[in-house]
């Protein structure tokens, strides 16, 4: 079972709001990441958990505020975004940081809109 | 510099042939992974097929395999028999090794191809 679970599917806020997006894995996988991808182009990576702990933080703006509460749970908060946010919010897990062989499993993604 | 190249935006096959999709990768490390997902207009990113940098032999699974030349830094796709069902993007990405680390726990994509099969 190689299965990334994100909710919810679809996300509209305005740039007052709070929102927060969620990510779950079972496969007992203990790295996990966020990537942001706009329209017609590849993901780029915003963020990467290991072992629960912030491993990497790819220069993204505070209004983005990542949480890995436990080993299966990874969230992503939300506060005063800007339109130009608007985009799919992929998140993904693999075993760890440190296999040669280390692919990353995706979930089906968030699609946000900012208004 | 990019680091991954894919140089076919688009590309048009019929139904049941081959298609092979190019992939070019620019990296001074020896240790790599080399990764193609394959994301269909539902937006989930489905992995598809891994090549290490010091795998032999070529990687294969299913239908799909990857054609490596690792002198020439090439990594393309090869897809048999191609179905309806493959009409996607399809991206190719890469890893680096952590001791380098040069950027090694994301994956770096390339900017993708949109696969289209014509019955």
């Amino acid at each position: 079972d190689t299965e990334v679970t994100q909710t919810p599917k679809h996300l509209v806020m305005g740039m007052t709001n709070k929102k927060s997006l969620k990510c779950e894995q079972h496969m007992g996988h203990r790295a996990m990441y966020w990537y942001k991808q706009k329209a017609k182009k590849p993901p780029e990576l915003m963020f990467v958990y290991s072992y629960e702990k912030l491993s990497i933080n790819e220069s993204v703006p505070s209004r983005f505020s990542p949480e890995c509460p436990n080993s299966s749970l990874l969230n992503l908060h939300l506060h005063a975004l800007q339109p130009e946010d608007s985009a799919l919010y992929l998140c993904a897990s693999s075993q760890d940081l440190w296999r040669a062989k280390n692919i990353q499993y995706f979930g089906a993604g968030t699609r946000l809109s900012v208004l | 510099a990019q680091k991954i190249t894919q140089t076919q935006p688009g590309m048009f096959v019929q139904e049941k042939e081959a298609v092979t999709l190019d992939c070019t990768y620019d990296t001074s490390d020896p240790s790599y992974g080399l990764f193609w997902y394959k994301q269909p207009s539902s937006g989930e990113m489905i992995f598809l097929i891994y090549q290490g940098s010091y795998d032999q032999q070529n990687a294969t699974e299913g239908r799909y395999s990857l054609n490596f030349q690792k002198a020439r830094k090439s990594a393309n796709l090869v897809i048999s028999a191609s179905q309806l069902g493959d009409s996607a993007m399809y991206f190719c990405a890469m890893r680096e090794a952590v001791i380098s680390g040069g950027g090694a726990d994301g994956l770096t994509f390339g900017k993708g191809t949109h696969l289209i099969i014509q019955p």
